[in-house]
Formats: structure tokens, sequence, C-alpha cells
């Protein structure tokens, strides 16, 4: 089946650690990006990419850094530096760059991974 | 600034009855709309997107949306509500200011949809 799929489903970080989020697809899609989820806030987009070794801060990029070495996988790393860490992450990706309609298809969304400091 | 407001924090409807979920927008140039579900600790699911065309868009599990653009608007409805219904659900609008083919969204704050039997 094709899809997104992101590890671990619960991630537990101490304080000071640097720990990162895998996001994996086979959809064949271009575009990946990051959101943070926290309650009543909606998502904000921490990072997106387009192509594979091309990638662009979104809203709120300080303390996350990524990286896009393959098109099926974009892992966050949310580092020391994110003073409130604790969230709801997700991945998600859409056909995206040079494919005439990726402008109008929907973006497909993974499971999330809820981080906790602890 | 764009940006996508949903009035309402939640929406409480008794089953069988009609259901709406409130969404406005602010964007440049034309607007390209979507509606995504979210269950407890789950990922986001499509139910529908407005791009041109007819202005009631019909989509997943009984869902639609009428697109109003005099008013900005993007209400999500459905004829009967269900229990199975109650979740959180999101409206998005594609950053206009985005290039290229990717899908970079701007999301509402979310509304907690709550069906009771």
């Amino acid at each position: 089946d094709g899809g997104i799929t992101q590890s671990p489903k619960y991630l537990f970080r101490k304080e000071g650690q640097n720990v990162t989020l895998s996001c994996e697809q086979n959809l064949n899609h271009d575009a990946m990006y990051w959101y943070r989820q926290d309650p009543g806030q909606g998502l904000r987009l921490i990072y997106y990419s387009q192509i594979v070794n091309d990638f662009q801060k979104g809203d709120i990029a300080e303390g996350y850094s990524v990286s896009r070495e393959k098109k099926e996988s974009f892992p966050l790393t949310v580092t020391s530096a994110q003073k409130n860490p604790t969230a709801f992450y997700l991945c998600a990706s859409s056909p995206g760059y040079g494919k005439g309609q990726g402008m109008n298809t929907e973006a497909f969304f993974g499971q999330g991974t809820r981080l906790t400091v602890v | 600034a764009q940006s996508v407001a949903q009035p309402e924090d939640q929406v409480n409807v008794a089953e069988g009855n009609p259901l709406t979920v409130k969404c406005t927008y602010s964007v440049s140039g034309n607007p390209y709309l979507f509606w995504y579900v979210q269950y407890p600790n789950r990922g986001l699911q499509f139910l529908l997107k407005y791009i041109t065309g007819d202005n009631l868009v019909k989509g997943s599990y009984g869902f639609e949306a009428e697109f109003n653009k005099s008013q900005t608007s993007f209400h999500l409805k459905k004829p009967s509500a269900l229990v199975s219904d109650s979740a959180l659900y999101f409206c998005a609008v594609r950053d206009s200011t985005a290039s290229g083919g990717y899908n970079k969204l701007i999301f509402g704050a979310g509304t907690r949809l709550a069906v009771h039997p």
C-alpha cells in the first residue's frame, strides 16, 4: 500500500538531547513537509522540501533541522535549541514540483509522532 | 497576510441532524481550499477540496462544502451527522505566495465536532 510512515509513534526526549523523527513515503511524491501541532493552534509549518537536496524554512524552523538526501525520506531533527519541543509532529507529502497538477492535489499525511520532553 | 479562520472551537450536534463547520479565509488570488479530519492521535485525512468549478464540492464520508467567494467562506456540511463523525476538523488554504508545484498549506486552528446520540 502506498503511504507515509512516521516513526516512532511516541518519543521521549531528555532536556538538552537531540532527537530525530523519521518520515518515509512510497508515493513517489517530490514535495514533503513537516508540521507541528499544538492544542488550539492548528498546524504550523516547520520545514518543507520541493525536491531532493533542497529544503526551505517554514514559519517555525528555529530549533529544528532537516535533510532530504533521498526522495522517499525527510527526517526531522529536534535539537536542544528548541525550547518547547513537546508537541505532535506530522509529516506530509504531495506530488509537487514540475508535476503540473501539483497545486491541485491534496497533501497526504502520516500518522504522526508525539514527542514529549521528560 | 494570508490566513484561515475557524470561528468555532467546538460544534455540538445531535445524531441525524445536519452539521456545519465554518471556515473563512484570506488569500491573494484564487484560493485552493481543503478540509481535513483528524481522529485522536492520528494524522490528517483528506475530506475534500475546492480548486475551481462548482461552488458545492462533494467529498468523502458524505461531507460536502460550499465555496462562497463574496463571503470568502468554505463551510463544511453534512446532511445527517453520525456519532462516528466526532473528530477534529481542519480547514486549509494553499499559500498563494508559494512558488512551484508544491502544496504549502495554511491551516485554521481546528474545530472539534461532537455528535451526540
